[in-house]
C-alpha cells in the first residue's frame, strides 16, 4: 500500500518554463489537495479537489492549474515558473470521515 | 476566516520531560476539526491526532494527548514522556464545516529534545 506518492522529489526549473507535478493515491479517497510550503512557515493550500472532475482553488492559485480526470491522480500544472515559485509542493488525500490528510514526500522545486 | 496561532517557534526540552506545544485557532464555524503534525528533518507529514469540536472528551495517542479548552479556542498538544525522535516541527491544522481537502495550517513551533 503506497498511500500518497509524488514524483519528481526535486526539480529546478528556468524562469518562464512550464512542468507537472505529479500525485497519485491508492486509498480510494475522494478528496485531494495541494500545498506548498515556503521556508519558516506552514503550509497554504493552493487547488484541492472533492472527487473526479471537481476541484476549487484554494488560498494561494494564482500560476497554477489542477485537474482531476481519475480518483487516484490529481497533477498541479506550473504554466510559467516563477522564483516566487520556489518551494517545497506536498500532495495530500482524505477520506470525509474526519479530514485527516495523508500527505505525499513533496516535491522540492527551484525556480531560477 | 479561519486562523491557527502558534506562538512559540522553538522549544528546547530534555529528554524524558513532558512538553507543551501550544495552539490557538480562531474560526466562526459551528462545527470544525483541530490536527497536529509532525514534520522530521526528512520533511515528510505525519499526522498525530485529532479532536473534533463536538468531542466531549479530550484526544488521546499513545504519548499524544489534545488538551482541548474551546472557550478559550486552544488545542495544545502535549506531548509525554518526550523523546530523541521528537525533535521535528509541529504544525498545528483545522478544518472548518467546508470540510475535509481545505486544512489552514499555523506557522509550527520547532521542539529539539536534550539528552
Amino acid at each position: 500500500n503506497a498511500g500518497v506518492t509524488q514524483t519528481p522529489k526535486f526539480q529546478v526549473l528556468k524562469t518562464g518554463q512550464s512542468m507537472t507535478l505529479q500525485c497519485a493515491q491508492d486509498m480510494n479517497h475522494e478528496y485531494m489537495s495541494w500545498y506548498r510550503q515556503d521556508p519558516g512557515m506552514g503550509l497554504r493550500l493552493i487547488h484541492y479537489s472533492v472527487g473526479a472532475g471537481i476541484t476549487d482553488q484554494g488560498e494561494v492559485p494564482n500560476g497554477y492549474n489542477v485537474s482531476r480526470s481519475t480518483t487516484e491522480d490529481f497533477p498541479l500544472r506550473l504554466l510559467s515558473a516563477a522564483p516566487s515559485q520556489t518551494s517545497v509542493y506536498f500532495c495530500a488525500s482524505s477520506s470525509n470521515s474526519r479530514g485527516e490528510q495523508y500527505f505525499g514526500p513533496g516535491t522540492r522545486l527551484t525556480v531560477t | 476566516a479561519q486562523k491557527i496561532t502558534q506562538t512559540q517557534p522553538g522549544m528546547f526540552v530534555q529528554e524524558k520531560e513532558a512538553v507543551t506545544l501550544d495552539c490557538t485557532y480562531d474560526t466562526s464555524d459551528p462545527s470544525y476539526g483541530l490536527f497536529w503534525y509532525k514534520q522530521p528533518s526528512s520533511g515528510e507529514m505525519i499526522f498525530l491526532i485529532y479532536q473534533g469540536s463536538y468531542d466531549q472528551q479530550n484526544a488521546t495517542e499513545g504519548r499524544y494527548s489534545l488538551n482541548f479548552q474551546k472557550a478559550r479556542k486552544s488545542a495544545n498538544l502535549v506531548i509525554s514522556a518526550s523523546q530523541l525522535g521528537d525533535s521535528a516541527m509541529y504544525f498545528c491544522a483545522m478544518r472548518g464545516v467546508q470540510g475535509a481537502q481545505k486544512l489552514v495550517f499555523g506557522q509550527g513551533t520547532r521542539l529539539t529534545i536534550n539528552p
